[in-house]
């Protein structure tokens, strides 16, 4: 089976700064995608970054980076520039790949991030 | 276009009546997902619909929940004599396949409060 942690459960970070958040899993599976997901207030979860596990270039969209490191199971996001906007709970998640398909989503307990002016 | 829809978007009931939450999903999007997240358990996966394969329902929590998916479109959660420990948040996702890499996109989610 596997598992998603994310070990800190609340991060702080002023305007513009840049803050990572830290993610790791646990999984026998070869193929896999990994994704961060943006929950506001709002209760709307966000796509905000993904990474097929084959790849090797860390994925990158905008202020929004990840770090994953394959042999150590690990998958952090790193937001630069941070924005009020930013503030949010976020999850990790992690998905089996099948043929032709996608699966469940496995995910963290997420970590609640305010970003302070 | 579009997004995932849910309605309704909170709900109050009394424990032990019936409650349906629905979910209408992408255009064109052939795989729902149901997830439940609630302050105990965190998020978790309910129900898997593809195409017109047999859903996938390794993730409900006990025989008094139900779901179904009409028309390869709109899907109807059901959950039958609602008791306390079913208060969460439900939320739907659709994803287009038999791509396979596709991501899930979420609606809002019902808030289902059991008095």
């Amino acid at each position: 089976a596997q598992t998603v942690t994310q070990s800190q459960p609340e991060m702080s970070v002023q305007e513009a700064e840049t803050v990572t958040l830290s993610c790791t899993y646990d999984t026998s599976e070869s193929n896999y995608y990994l994704f961060w997901y943006k929950q506001p207030p709002s209760r709307q979860m966000i796509l905000v970054i993904r990474q097929e596990a084959y790849k090797q270039q860390n994925a990158t969209e905008n202020r929004f980076s990840v770090n994953f490191q394959k042999a150590a199971k690990s998958f952090s996001l790193k937001i630069s520039d941070s924005q009020l906007g930013d503030t949010a709970m976020y999850f990790c998640a992690f998905m089996k790949l099948r043929s032709y398909n996608t699966d469940k989503l496995i995910f963290g307990t997420g970590t609640r991030l305010q970003v302070f002016p | 276009g579009a997004g995932v829809s849910q309605s309704p978007s909170n709900k109050v009931t009394e424990k032990g009546k019936d409650v349906e939450l629905r979910c209408d999903p992408i255009s064109g999007h052939t795989a729902l997902y149901w997830y439940r997240q609630s302050l105990g358990q965190g998020l978790e996966f309910l129900i898997y619909f593809q195409g017109n394969s047999a859903p996938d329902k390794s993730g409900l929590p006990s025989d008094r929940f139900s779901a179904e998916r009409t028309g390869g479109s709109v899907s109807t959660l059901t959950i039958q004599r609602t008791q306390q420990e079913d208060s969460a948040v439900y939320l739907c996702a659709s994803s287009a396949e038999p791509l396979g890499t596709d991501t899930q996109y979420f609606g809002p989610g019902t808030r289902l409060t059991v008095l």
